[in-house]
């Protein structure tokens, strides 16, 4: 079975440019989620969505961020414009249901010059 | 409060050595579930093991044990006859009645050849 897939792996832009993520889930798996993660530190919610529905954006900055997930399949993660603190990683996870084994994909490493 | 701490930042042994790494955590809940993830170099969330609250059972897995303790709170990870390639920051975590994914800071492992 495939696992959580993620693309770009790497991606390096200028501040105030907009940028975007995506993220497949492992197929069947209704929660999806984004997260954050610094160098040193563990991951940090930043949105859960119930099929279609974000249930739990409470620490997504909304001014910059937004999230999509269309068809409660693949989601979108966009920031714009990006900022020099955005540098980060950032990780989609899936699970069956928001009660069940969270599982990672590899991650976008975020670089903003 | 939800909290779990790792209190090792960094923990470096010789091959072949037995190494325990530690986490205690703290919640209101008495339904809960605790987790371990294993963060090689290459960056992806891989998981090792879920324990729900009412399952004291310590669990073995090839070379992995996990010792889960409600009294003092503690979830430890043990290692034994470690390899290089166990060499990752490894994570613990903490799934609250509201399904939100609390974690550790992480402990990185390094295994000297």
């Amino acid at each position: 079975e495939a696992g959580v897939v993620q693309s770009p792996r790497y991606k390096i832009i200028e501040k105030k440019q907009p940028v975007a993520f995506w993220c497949n889930p492992i197929s069947g798996h209704n929660t999806l989620y984004w997260y954050l993660q610094n160098l040193g530190q563990g991951p940090e919610l930043l949105i859960r969505y119930e099929n279609e529905e974000a249930v739990d954006d409470s620490q997504l900055p909304k001014d910059r961020f937004s999230a999509e997930r269309l068809k409660g399949v693949d989601s979108t993660l966009k920031i714009q414009p990006a900022e020099l603190g955005d540098s980060a990683v950032y990780l989609c996870a899936s699970s069956l249901s928001p009660g069940r084994t969270q599982y990672f994909g590899p991650g976008t490493r975020l670089t903003v010059l | 409060a939800q909290k779990v701490t790792q209190a090792q930042t960094e923990i470096s042994v010789v091959e072949k050595e037995d190494v325990t790494l530690d986490c205690v955590y703290e919640t209101r809940d008495t339904t809960y579930y605790l987790f371990w993830y294993k963060q090689p170099p290459s960056g992806e969330l891989v998981f090792l093991i879920r324990r729900n609250s009412f399952d004291e059972q310590n669990e073995i897995s090839g070379r992995y044990s996990w010792n889960f303790q409600k009294s003092t709170s503690s979830f430890n990870f043990t290692i034994t006859a470690s390899q290089v390639v166990d060499s990752a920051v490894y994570f613990c975590a903490l799934k609250d009645s509201n399904y939100q994914l609390i974690w550790g800071a992480g402990t990185k492992l390094i295994i000297k050849p």
